[in-house]
């Protein structure tokens, strides 16, 4: 069973490139997230989809865009990297109406912006 | 807005011992969920423990226990039989029951570093 898998694990970025953080699950869920994990703190949300075409922001949306074609993938893009991304993302996915919503986590990427 | 709070940053136990981790939230929702998630040196959140908020009984997973007071807003996690494989942080989550839009997202405390002692 695969679950929620993102990519890459690790990546190191200069101040103002871009990137997206892939992430893809294959349990059929309809709700996906992503969240980011600063040091010491728990996570917090950045971007939600509830549906293919349908995405909203956040607690913590600013410097990401996110889409959302396939029920399956869920990348979040990065735009200008800036030293205040540095962090570890971590996608999620839960399916409405079944097992009370319990999220399932992917393993990670870990951002670092130089 | 809820929020969730650990007001716990670390612990330690001795292997085989009983211990107890801390979650008090914020809501004025009456029909939510709660979580505690683990997340090992690997960095995967994995899920400890569920409890819905309308159940007055405490839920249990094994060795895992939640003592969850409705009133005071409370959620305690107890590990019992500490195992060197339970060293981890663990998060207390917070999810509210109305499917609304944009309800279903978790709010996490900060964590609890849980260093078990051989």
């Amino acid at each position: 069973n695969a679950g929620v898998t993102q990519t890459p694990k690790f990546r190191i970025l200069k101040i103002g490139q871009s990137m997206t953080l892939q992430c893809a699950q294959d349990m059929n869920h309809n709700y996906m997230y992503w969240y980011r994990q600063d040091p010491g703190m728990g996570l917090k949300l950045i971007y939600y989809s509830v549906g293919a075409g349908i995405t909203d922001k956040g607690e913590v949306p600013n410097g990401y865009n996110v889409s959302r074609s396939t029920t399956e993938d869920f990348p979040l893009r990065l735009e200008l990297a800036a030293p205040s991304q540095t962090s570890v993302y971590f996608c999620a996915s839960s399916y409405r109406g079944l097992a009370k919503n319990i999220q399932y986590f992917g393993a990670g990427t870990r951002l670092s912006v130089l | 807005a809820q929020t969730v709070t650990q007001s716990q940053p670390e612990m330690s136990v001795q292997e085989a011992e009983t211990v107890t981790l801390s979650c008090t939230y914020d809501t004025s929702e009456s029909d939510y969920y709660l979580f505690w998630y683990k997340q090992p040196p690997s960095r995967q959140m994995i899920l400890v423990i569920r409890q819905e908020a309308y159940k007055q009984q405490n839920a249990t997973e094994n060795r895992f226990s939640v003592n969850f007071q409705k009133a005071a807003k409370s959620f305690s996690l107890k590990i019992s039989d500490s195992q060197l494989g339970d060293a981890a942080m663990y998060f207390c989550a917070y999810r509210s029951a109305i499917s609304n839009f944009g309800n279903e997202k978790l709010t996490f405390g900060t964590g609890t570093r849980l260093t078990i002692i051989p």
